[in-house]
């Protein structure tokens, strides 16, 4: 089991220019979760997949977001454009979405950094 | 929505000591509890959770207990060892109709800190 698997696992760049973050879940999962982890705020739920359809992205901050998922393999989150207070962690975990309470499992993050 | 409150937000003790970490929440729906620990720069992991169903789960070092009247529950960690500092995140989620699954609602997380 190759686990959750992100991409980039660091970004820097500059204020303005836009921003892919990239995810693959663990095979077999039909659940996909996007988060966003800061010393300030913690670690938020951003927006989630159920068998690729987005089901809940109240926690996406501002419209500069936007979250895709084109099959049960990928996902990607887009910032732009960018803005220095979007640093921060960005996490994406996956689960079985069936019985209660599934763990959920996540990847290594992508640190990214707006300058 | 879900609000989760975890204290102490750092917490040191000594090596060989106990550690206990508690969490409330708001929702009576809420039903699933995981217990996540993050050491730096690294991602969460998942080390027990527990279903309202249960009053208590133990696995090794670790416990977690659960009241579900008082809406609280709490990571215990015996014979704490050096290896276990790390940020503990406490969660708690419900079944989300629309979607037919678990949103996860995280606690601000504890920094533990085991001096050898």
């Amino acid at each position: 089991d190759a686990g959750v698997i992100q991409s980039p696992r660091h970004e820097v760049t500059e204020m303005g220019q836009e921003v892919t973050l990239r995810c693959k879940p663990i095979s077999g999962h039909n659940s996909l979760f996007w988060y966003r982890q800061t010393m300030m705020r913690g670690l938020e739920l951003l927006i989630y997949f159920n068998n690729n359809v987005p089901i809940d992205d109240s926690g996406m901050p501002e419209d500069r977001f936007s979250a895709k998922m084109p099959n049960a393999s990928f996902s990607t989150l887009k910032i732009q454009p960018s803005e220095p207070r979007d640093s921060a962690v960005y996490f994406c975990a996956s689960s079985l979405r069936q019985g209660v309470g599934q763990p959920q499992h996540f990847g290594d993050g992508t640190r990214l950094s707006i300058l | 929505g879900e609000n989760v409150e975890q204290h102490p937000s750092t917490l040191s003790v000594q090596e060989g000591d106990s550690a206990v970490i508690k969490c409330t929440y708001s929702d009576s729906a809420s039903n699933y509890f995981p217990w996540y620990k993050q050491e730096l720069g690294k991602r969460p992991q998942l080390i027990i959770d527990i279903r309202s169903n249960v009053g208590e789960k133990k696995d090794q070092r670790i416990a977690v207990t659960l009241n579900k009247t008082a809406k609280h529950f709490s990571l215990h960690i015996t014979e704490t060892q050096p290896e276990d500092s790390a940020v503990y995140f406490c969660a708690a989620s419900k079944f989300d109709g629309r979607g037919s699954n678990y949103k996860l609602t995280f606690g601000k997380g504890t920094l533990l800190t085991v001096n050898p």
